[in-house]
This record gives structure tokens, C-alpha cells and sequence, in this order.
């Protein structure tokens, strides 16, 4: 299977612990996405890497929250200090590309449960 | 599986018909858009998608139509199928607001045998 591979696929933690989750893109993609959905919601923007450089944060990513792409191939997120309204779905998604027009490939997500 | 979508509209088209799903989008400067489907406990998977610059496109057993004028996308699905039972999300890139797709609420397809 060469599509997006997500790790874990599901983590339970309690309120105020770190987790951190992670994402190998289709190999040849130079950029990877980070996205969050919760119930009966569309993903909704959390990041994009080009290679390694993180190019655009939305205002939904917390200070607790950091994602890095160290040698611009998989992608970590980690969220620090859980609360409970970060229980989510984190879905990762890769392209190629440099413009705007590019589809994404989803992986099939990591299912974050704070309780 | 989970219970997805529980204020999302939903479409029920009988095994056999063909389905139209439909999506608004506000802003003017959206240049490019995708339709996803999602099935329960997956990631969105890619359909089709479609440049601003054109009104349709076509793929297999799905087309695609954009209206820039009343800012519509819709997607056609011929001889719906069961497996074709998902949440569709339309997407969206706006032109000048960086290389992120933007989501709708989606969609909610069941085809009944």
C-alpha cells in the first residue's frame, strides 16, 4: 500500500497528557497537511509542509499544538496539554505540487479520544 | 461503524439511479474544487476535480458540473451503486488564500437495494 499512513489509528488519553501522532505521505509528495474533523463536520485546515518548511498555520492551532516535518518526508503532530475538546479525528493528507490545484490524498486519520 | 453526519442532509436514491449531489460555495475566487467521499471510520477519498476554467468534467460513472455564475458545483453519479453509500464533501481552494483545500458541511448518500 503506497497511500498515506497514519499511526496510531486511534488514541485514548486522559485530559492534560501529550500525545503526539504521526504521518508517512506518498513518498514522491513534497507537501504534507494536517486537518481535523470532528462529527457530522468536513476536515477542517490545521497546517501544510512544503518539503520541510511549514508554510501556513490556521488560527485553530493552538500553542499547544506543533507539527514538524524535520527532513520533509513523514510529519509529526503533537498536542500538548489535551483538553477535552481536542478529541477529534487528525487526518493527514499529502499532494504534489506548487500551486493551488492540486489533490490531496488523505490517510485514514487518527482518532484522538480525551476524556 | 460510527454515526456520521447527524444534521448533515442526506440523499436516499434507489440501487440503480442516478444520484445528484450538490454544493454552494461563497466566495468568487475559488479557482478550483474537488469532491471527496468519505465512508464511516476512513479518511476522504478523491473523486474528481475541477478547474475554474472549466464548466464539466467527466470521470467514471461521475461528472462534475461548475456554475461560476450562481456559484454551484454539483456531482453526478450514474447507476448509483451500494458502495457508493458515503458522506460527499465538496471542496474548495480560494484563489490568494494559500495552497489549503476548504471544506463544506458534506453530504449524506444511502442507496437502497
Amino acid at each position: 500500500d503506497t497511500g498515506v499512513s497514519q499511526d496510531p489509528r486511534h488514541k485514548i488519553t486522559k485530559r492534560g497528557q501529550n500525545v503526539t501522532f504521526r504521518c508517512d505521505p506518498i513518498s514522491e509528495h513534497n507537501r504534507l497537511y494536517w486537518y481535523r474533523q470532528t462529527l457530522g463536520q468536513g476536515p477542517e485546515f490545521l497546517t501544510y509542509f512544503q518539503n520541510e518548511a511549514q508554510l501556513e498555520k490556521s488560527r485553530l492551532l493552538s500553542d499547544r499544538f506543533s507539527a514538524e516535518r524535520p527532513k520533509g518526508s513523514f510529519s509529526t503532530l503533537e498536542i500538548q496539554r489535551t483538553e477535552q475538546g481536542d478529541s477529534a479525528m487528525y487526518l493527514c493528507a499529502s499532494s504534489f505540487g506548487t500551486g493551488g490545484d492540486s489533490p490531496l490524498h488523505f490517510g485514514n486519520g487518527t482518532r484522538l479520544t480525551v476524556t | 461503524g460510527e454515526s456520521v453526519g447527524l444534521h448533515l442532509p442526506t440523499l436516499s436514491v434507489q440501487e440503480g439511479d442516478n444520484s445528484i449531489i450538490n454544493c454552494a460555495y461563497s466566495n468568487s475566487a475559488s479557482d478550483y474544487f474537488i469532491w471527496y467521499k468519505q465512508e464511516s471510520g476512513k479518511g476522504p477519498q478523491f473523486i474528481i476535480d475541477i478547474r475554474s476554467n472549466m464548466d464539466k468534467r467527466q470521470g467514471q460513472r461521475v461528472t462534475v458540473l461548475l456554475n461560476k455564475t450562481v456559484k454551484h458545483l454539483s456531482l453526478q453519479i450514474a447507476a448509483t451503486q451500494p458502495g457508493d453509500s458515503a458522506v460527499y464533501f465538496c471542496a474548495e481552494n480560494i484563489r490568494g488564500e494559500g495552497n489549503k483545500l476548504v471544506f463544506g458541511a458534506g453530504t449524506i448518500l444511502r442507496v437502497k437495494s
